[in-house]
């Protein structure tokens, strides 16, 4: 079967890093989605991987190590309004995204 | 450009009753898909859509039913609300898919939240 595995929750202090882990597996891959939903809002596109690596963008990076079935979303400079849930979502052979529960990250300050 | 629409935002059935959801997006997106999304769970796909006239069935189908009579429009239907349907309902739209992500990248719409006593 097709399963997904991240945190539940994690805690992190504003203005430091955290990494959120995801492990997957799917039946064929096509690429990896990282989204971002906040409380009672609509998940919102973070980045996307399809070849092994690390994909920088501003303050978030995504890393892919497909022969590990393994992802992690990594935030910068931590902001309160990064207090949100993050959502690993890879694409199988049939283009249909597989999501995870998503980890729910809780910045202190 | 308003993105994805969706409404009712709110909305409480008694089981049994019916209703009728509406998406609309006007990025010219050929896939449009419903979600549903239930507390410590992933988004699960209940049907989606690769064009005009066109459906499938998702992960979780059973009870619902979807139109796509225009491209920017997609309707999802309880025929028979039940209690277990309660949940928030996603729509979600993608130019198409196998083009990497400025193709397959999905675009939600801001959700119905759902109740069935």
């Amino acid at each position: 079967g097709q399963n997904i595995d991240q945190p539940t929750e994690m805690t992190a202090t504003e203005g430091a890093i955290v990494q959120i882990n995801c492990t997957y597996q799917t039946s064929g891959f096509n690429g990896l989605f990282w989204y971002q939903q906040h409380a009672g809002e609509a998940p919102t596109f973070l980045s996307y991987n399809v070849l092994d690596g690390l994909e920088e963008k501003g303050r978030f990076s995504s890393f892919l190590s497909r022969s590990k079935g393994y992802s992690y979303l990594l935030l910068k400079e931590l902001q309160m309004k990064d207090s949100a849930s993050y959502l690993c979502a890879p694409m199988d052979s049939n283009y249909q995204l597989i999501w995870g529960a998503g980890t729910k990250l809780i910045i202190k300050p | 450009n308003a993105g994805v629409t969706q409404t009712p935002k709110f909305r409480v059935l008694k089981t049994g009753q019916s209703m009728t959801l509406l998406c609309a997006q006007d990025m010219n997106h050929e896939y449009m898909y419903w979600y549903r999304q239930d507390p410590g769970m992933g988004l699960r796909l209940i049907h989606y859509s690769v064009g005009e006239g066109t459906t499938a069935k998702g992960e979780v189908p059973d009870g619902y039913n979807v139109s796509r009579l225009k491209k920017q429009n997609f309707l999802l239907g309880l025929e028979s609300a039940a209690p277990s349907q309660t949940s928030v309902y996603f729509c979600a739209s993608s130019y198409t898919v196998a083009g990497g992500p400025d193709t397959d990248t999905q675009y939600f719409g801001p959700g119905t939240r759902l109740t069935v006593l």
